[in-house]
């Protein structure tokens, strides 16, 4: 089972941050927070993923509280083509640890 | 594009065949593992190949069984479809050098049993 928490659906409006929770309270030590995204009809996409410290990259920022239990995804510019299912996993860094997926949140980005 | 690959992309099959999904990984990909996604699910965790060799299982039946080659490309083979075989089945690929890699995901093939 996903050892994670996350709003069934959000909305945003276009040009505007979009910022999506996510909560793992029983994260271990070793545990990376990890988030994926699936837009409609494709194969999930890699966004990023962070152990403790907040993490940046071209298509997100991760957002990771001190005592590591929830997290927060943040798209700075959201674009209509963000309209997709995002993924938060947990999951232990190494090489045959699979990634678990709950059901996720569907972001709907709005004109 | 993540230079992930995989036939074919849609196919239909009836209860008690057999079906072969194929799966071409990213080149200098050393590990492959496979994901069954139903209408309206997470992809679930079938299963995953290091070296040729199958490294790691979820909670899939026998009738589900697989291949990697040499090459690195991979097959997954199910045996006597049933109806919810029905879904999506990804194929992810990833290089993996002792701690864990981003998994390179296809675009996955749709399988219908009728």
């Amino acid at each position: 089972d996903a050892k994670t928490t996350q709003p069934p659906s959000m909305d945003c409006a276009e040009g505007r941050a979009a910022n999506l929770p996510c909560n793992h309270s029983t994260i271990s030590g070793n545990e990376y927070v990890y988030w994926y995204r699936q837009i409609h009809s494709q194969g999930p996409q890699y966004i990023i993923h962070g152990l403790k410290n907040n993490e940046t990259n071209e298509m997100a920022s991760l957002i990771i509280t001190e005592d590591r239990k929830s997290s927060t995804l943040i798209l700075p510019h959201a674009t209509l083509r963000d309209t997709a299912v995002y993924y938060c996993i947990v999951r232990v860094n190494s090489g045959n640890t699979p990634l678990v997926f709950g059901k996720g949140t569907r972001l709907s980005v709005i004109a | 594009e993540t230079g992930v690959t995989q036939s074919p992309t849609h196919l239909i099959k009836t209860r008690g065949q057999q079906v072969t999904l194929r799966c071409s990984s990213q080149s200098g990909h050393n590990t492959v593992s496979w994901y069954q996604q139903a209408l309206g699910q997470g992809p679930q965790f079938i299963f995953q190949y290091y070296r040729e060799e199958e490294n790691g299982r979820g909670n899939f039946p026998p009738r589900f069984s697989g291949l990697q080659f040499p090459n690195y490309s991979s097959e997954l083979n199910v045996n006597a479809l049933e109806l919810d075989d029905s879904a999506l089945y990804l194929c992810a690929s990833s290089l993996v050098r002792g701690g864990g890699g981003e998994l390179f995901f296809g675009e996955g093939s749709r399988l219908t049993v009728l």
